[in-house]
């Protein structure tokens, strides 16, 4: 069935430093690809998506590009702050219409 | 805000007991969907509603019941809870069903069962 997979966390970065959370999914055909955020005691809200091979996907200074030849969707961001430390949720909507999750991957940001 | 509105935001119980977790999705949107997360299980899919008919189902155990009415809220009804039960739960809702579409996240109830 449709997965998908993340890198372990926490991740821990000084601020200002480059963010690269991998994320790679299993699907049949040509799924749609999310990244979701939850702020500690809140629900998730979607930070950016990509519905086709090739679509990068942007927000609040975020980006991921849909990779269909390494089954990919790599969160990056250029120079993170305090204010995102938070956990990260790749996640897919393939045939079965399911929006499935991977595990989560905490970003630690420290002044 | 999201829109999605659960309720209650937090419930202690008993083992042995019954509970049922309410979801309004946001005005519009005919699809509901309900997500477990635990520490060590990450965000489980449970089931799916479009417009009142269920739609998909995934980890969802045999304790565990839900069903979206014609005014398109949702309950969870959990029974004969256990300790692993506790957890936070949320549900989500779209607009409709479809490849491209994504999904606005409640708040989550938090269930502890003692």
């Amino acid at each position: 069935g449709d997965s998908v997979t993340q890198m372990e966390g926490p991740v821990t970065l000084s601020e200002e430093a480059f963010l690269t959370i991998n994320c790679t999914y299993t699907a049949t055909g040509y799924p749609s690809l999310f990244w979701y955020v939850q702020y500690p005691g809140e629900g998730l809200q979607l930070l950016l998506k990509a519905t086709k091979a090739d679509d990068k996907g942007s927000n609040k200074g975020f980006e991921a590009t849909y990779r269909k030849e390494t089954t990919s969707f790599h969160l990056e961001k250029g120079s993170v702050q305090v204010s995102d430390s938070a956990v990260y949720f790749c996640a897919l909507r393939g045939n079965t219409d399911k929006l499935i999750f991977g595990t989560g991957t905490r970003l630690q940001v420290f002044p | 805000d999201s829109g999605v509105t659960q309720t209650p935001k937090h419930l202690i119980t008993a083992t042995g007991q019954r509970v049922t977790l309410r979801c309004s999705p946001r005005s519009g949107d005919l699809s509901v969907y309900w997500y477990q997360q635990s520490l060590d299980q990450g965000l489980q899919f449970l089931i799916q509603y479009y417009n009142g008919e269920e739609r998909a189902k995934g980890n969802i155990l045999e304790r565990f019941s839900a069903q979206q009415f014609p005014d398109l809220h949702s309950e969870l009804n959990l029974s004969s809870l256990e300790l692993g039960d506790s957890a936070l739960y949320f549900c989500a809702s779209s607009p409709r069903q479809g490849l491209t579409t994504e999904a606005f996240f409640g708040q989550g109830t938090r269930l502890t069962v003692v």
